[in-house]
């Protein structure tokens, strides 16, 4: 089945930096890549997505990546805010109506 | 309002007891996912519908029972069979079960087994 490999499993950034997460797949059938925020005790919200025919995709201060030939797709986020301050996950899978195959997910912290 | 609920928002139960976490969603969508969380974990599939009266195991799903009677419902039932019950449980839901649909989830349920 499909593993997903998240890096870092933390990361801590200054206010107004840029933070990256990346993620890598194994099978290279898939082709929607969506990026889930969770904020303590609460069930993740999806920030961003991207579907294996497009190479980025940006949204205000969120960008996505994609590398299908690597396998590899990342999380930029830009002028980073306190609130941004969350726990991270990527995604693959073949179509997104079924299961996701989540990262392990990535804890950022912004420090004003 | 639209969305998932998912209640209790903390259950706590002794050892060797069934325990049933409880979803529904009005947002009409087809399919429906439980999902299991762990520290310094990701999400892990314990078990998923995609229209009423039919459901598939996941990738953890020993231990682990649900029903879809109801197209808004997709209950969970933590069996006495699980031998790590304790963790926060997800629920979320998808328009339908192919193409690209986001999936939306529940605020979730921490369950505590002692």
């Amino acid at each position: 089945g499909e593993n997903v490999e998240q890096h870092p499993s933390t990361l801590s950034v200054q206010e107004g930096d840029s933070a990256v997460i990346k993620c890598t797949y194994s099978d290279s059938a898939s082709n929607y890549f969506p990026w889930y925020k969770q904020e303590l005790g609460k069930g993740p919200q999806l920030i961003i997505d991207i579907r294996s025919n497009v190479g980025e995709k940006k949204d205000q201060r969120i960008a996505v990546t994609l590398n299908k030939t690597a396998k590899h797709f990342s999380l930029h986020i830009t002028e980073t805010q306190p609130e941004d301050s969350a726990v991270y996950f990527c995604a693959a899978t073949v179509l997104s109506g079924y299961a996701l195959n989540f990262g392990k997910g990535t804890s950022l912290l912004v420090t004003p | 309002d639209g969305g998932i609920t998912q209640s209790p928002k903390y259950l706590f139960r002794k050892e060797g007891q069934n325990v049933t976490l409880s979803c529904e969603q009005n947002l009409n969508h087809d399919a429906m996912y439980w999902y299991r969380q762990d520290p310094g974990q990701g999400l892990r599939l314990i078990y998923y519908s995609q229209i009423v009266n039919d459901f598939q195991k996941g990738d953890i799903a020993e231990g682990y029972s649900v029903s879809r009677e109801k197209k808004e419902s997709f209950p969970l039932t933590v069996t006495s069979a699980q031998k790590n019950p304790t963790a926060f449980y997800l629920c979320a839901s998808s328009p339908a079960s192919w193409g690209f649909y986001e999936q939306y989830f529940g605020p979730g349920t921490r369950l505590t087994v002692t």
